[in-house]
């Protein structure tokens, strides 16, 4: 069964660091999404992309969030400058349509943990 | 805004039956998802409902009723490997979840 996966598994940084959180969307899906969820939180959305544009993003996702699909493959989170506050599970996930008859695929997720 | 409430935890008995409820009020709405999410893990789809009504999966069904913004997840024939958190999430092309609802079996 085709799956999402993503790198690293976990990821260590220092505050004020650029980190870059990988995933690989399921082939044939067009909508891509991140999510995050803080320890002991709900899973809460970031941002979704379509056709190389955000369809739409939260109030988290401010100036120090950027996505990129650098490929036909690849899709990126990246973090400017990291804050304490930025520790959590990162979640990607991808999905065939944009309506909910379509499932969105979860990836394993990233541990980030910024000290 | 998004406001999804859901009980924060049920216990119940392998082999028994327990319903989760879900309260939504959202400014956008194009159906009601549930997901599983073992600690650690990434949540997984168990069911989803577009209409009002019951929708059946094996041991799991789950409700819907658009006009009470209430939904429900009925797990049937408990085991142990369902002691898991249960996700109510709110489709408008983005999913908008609950704080989850963790499941604990006993034997």
């Amino acid at each position: 069964e085709p799956e999402v996966t993503q790198t690293p598994s976990h990821q260590v940084t220092q505050m004020g660091q650029e980190v870059i959180l990988r995933c690989v969307p399921i082939s044939n899906h067009l909508y891509f999404y991140w999510y995050r969820q803080i320890l002991g939180q709900k899973v809460e959305f970031l941002v979704s992309f379509y056709n190389n544009e955000i369809s739409e993003k939260s109030e988290i996702f401010d100036d120090q969030f950027s996505v990129e699909r650098p490929d036909g493959s690849n899709f990126t989170l990246k973090i400017r400058s990291t804050k304490l506050e930025d520790s959590a599970m990162y979640f990607c996930a991808s999905s065939g349509g944009r309506g909910s008859s379509y499932e969105q695929y979860f990836g394993p997720g990233t541990r980030l943990t910024v000290t | 805004g998004q406001n999804i409430d859901q009980p924060t935890e049920m216990t119940a008995t392998e082999g028994a039956i327990v319903q989760i409820n879900c309260t939504y009020q959202t400014s956008g709405f194009n159906g009601l998802f549930w997901y599983q999410q073992h600690a650690g893990e990434a949540p997984t789809f168990l069911s989803y409902n577009v209409l009002d009504g019951l929708e059946e999966k094996g041991r799991f069904s789950s409700f819907l009723s658009r006009s009470k913004g209430y939904s429900y997840l009925l797990l049937k024939e408990l085991q142990m490997k369902d002691s898991a958190s249960y996700l109510c999430a709110v489709h408008d092309y983005k999913l908008s979840f609950g704080a989850g609802t963790t499941v604990t079996v006993r034997a």
